[in-house]
């Protein structure tokens, strides 16, 4: 059974903090590695495709590595700020059409 | 801004009841998906589609069935709603399967009595 793991569950931060989240995913047969961030009351959005080994993708203060020979994936978070709350859940495409999600972490940037 | 835009935010239904949730993008995508999110779980596919009338059933399909009839268009039917579907239901499309993103809608939750 393929599983992805992500860690921590939940946390809070002060604003102005940087923190970083983790993926595990199976290491074998990988095709991408996906990042998605899900505010309440909103659609889920993409911030990350992963594809390749060493991989590192930015975005603004956001930014994610990708180890794929060990099967994890970091996201980090600069200067976080309260509108960085949000649920971040990390995707692994097991094969044709499947797409097995983490369990997300759920940020939340105290002001 | 592209969109996928899906029917009811909020239901409320009976046990026993059929239930449609429709879903529709406007990004020309082949590929559209139906997850359910529960607490404590990570999104689970229901079903997928990879073309007009084409569906595969997804890790969750039992007590679902789903229609394709037109390429925007990807509907989700609980036939007989039982208390145990209570749940928010995601409908996301995407170009590419694996490499390419997925597009969600806001999601639909269901409340089953």
């Amino acid at each position: 059974i393929l599983n992805v793991e992500q860690s921590p569950q939940s946390l809070h931060v002060q604003e102005g903090d940087s923190t970083n989240f983790t993926c595990s995913f199976p290491s074998s047969n990988f095709y991408a590695l996906h990042w998605y961030r899900w505010e309440t009351a909103k659609s889920p959005e993409a911030l990350f495709v992963m594809t390749l080994n060493g991989d590192e993708k930015k975005k603004g203060r956001i930014s994610a590595t990708l180890n794929t020979k060990e099967g994890y994936s970091y996201l980090y978070i600069k200067g976080s700020q309260p509108e960085d709350s949000a649920t971040y859940l990390c995707a692994y495409p097991s094969g044709t059409y499947k797409y097995i999600f983490g369990t997300g972490t759920r940020l939340k940037v105290l002001a | 801004d592209v969109k996928v835009t899906q029917s009811s935010r909020y239901l409320v239904k009976r046990t026993g009841e059929k239930v449609f949730l429709e879903c529709v993008q406007d990004m020309d995508h082949e590929n559209m998906f139906w997850y359910r999110q529960d607490p404590g779980l990570g999104l689970r596919l229901i079903y997928f589609s990879y073309d007009v009338k084409m569906k595969e059933k997804g890790d969750i399909p039992e007590g679902y069935s789903v229609s394709r009839e037109k390429k925007e268009r990807f509907s989700l039917i609980l036939e007989s709603a039982s208390t145990n579907q209570t749940s928010m239901y995601l409908c996301a499309s995407s170009f590419w399967v694996n490499t390419g993103e997925l597009f969600f809608g806001e999601g639909s939750r269901l409340t089953v009595l």
